[in-house]
């Protein structure tokens, strides 16, 4: 079975850059493709879409958000981070279906 | 403007049933792929069953733990989409949401606000 890992929080500055991690025990890269999504989580709301494919940019997430990575390593950045940004950011892979395990654990991005 | 309201949540005890209900609007429903995923009170994001269009013969998949007590089904003339659970389990305790698929690249770009069930005596 895939299994996707993040690390549980993470504390950054406001103004400052944050960087959350998603790492793969299979490739889920396909035919030039990452299958690789995030969402952002606030609480009390539903997940939201931020990222799809790897890299790029839901309908109305602002450019302060961005992703990368490839294979079994994947990134989501938020340069400057903002105090709306505080949230929990969920990994999701899609190279496998049906979805079983297709969500990370979640990334709680907090302010310092 | 898409819109997905589920409906049909509650309290109820282990081994009764609840049909939860999404209703939706502003998008294609008939060729859509249809979801529910469920966020337990640890906050994790658990897929369960997806149904997809009549051109795929409303092919049906479960997540293996849920598979013989819960039932996805969808009515294409009411733009929406079910979850009947019978034998409900304490664990079964969550925030329950339907979300369509993007099958450009297999992720849930529009959630519903969710429905919470709790299943305790």
């Amino acid at each position: 079975d895939i299994v996707l890992t993040q690390s549980p929080a993470l504390a950054v500055s406001l103004g400052q850059r944050a960087t959350i991690s998603c790492k793969t025990n299979q490739n889920v890269d396909y035919y030039g493709n990452s299958y690789m999504h995030w969402y952002q989580q606030k609480p009390g709301q539903q997940p939201k879409l931020l990222i799809y494919l790897a890299s790029n940019l839901a309908s109305g997430i602002p450019a302060r958000f961005s992703g990368r990575g490839s294979g079994t390593d994947f990134t989501l950045t938020i340069d400057p981070v903002e105090a709306d940004d505080t949230a929990t950011y969920y990994c999701q892979q899609s190279r496998n279906l049906p979805f079983m395990n297709t969500f990370g654990a979640g990334t709680k991005l907090e302010l310092k | 403007e898409v819109q997905l309201v589920e409906t049909g949540g509650g309290l109820v005890q282990p081994g009764n049933s609840l049909k939860l209900s999404c209703a939706t609007s502003g998008f294609t429903f008939s060729t859509a792929w249809m979801n529910w995923i469920r966020q337990t009170p640890g906050k994790r994001l658990e897929w369960l069953a997806q149904i997809e269009d009549k051109s795929n013969n409303y092919f049906i998949s479960y997540l293996e733990s849920v598979k013989g007590r819960f039932t996805i089904s969808r009515d294409d003339s009411k733009s929406s989409v079910y979850l009947q659970m019978n034998n409900l389990k304490e664990e079964d305790t969550a925030i329950y949401y339907c979300t369509p698929l993007n099958n450009s690249g297999d992720y849930f770009d529009y959630w519903g606000q969710g429905v919470m069930v709790t299943v305790s005596s």
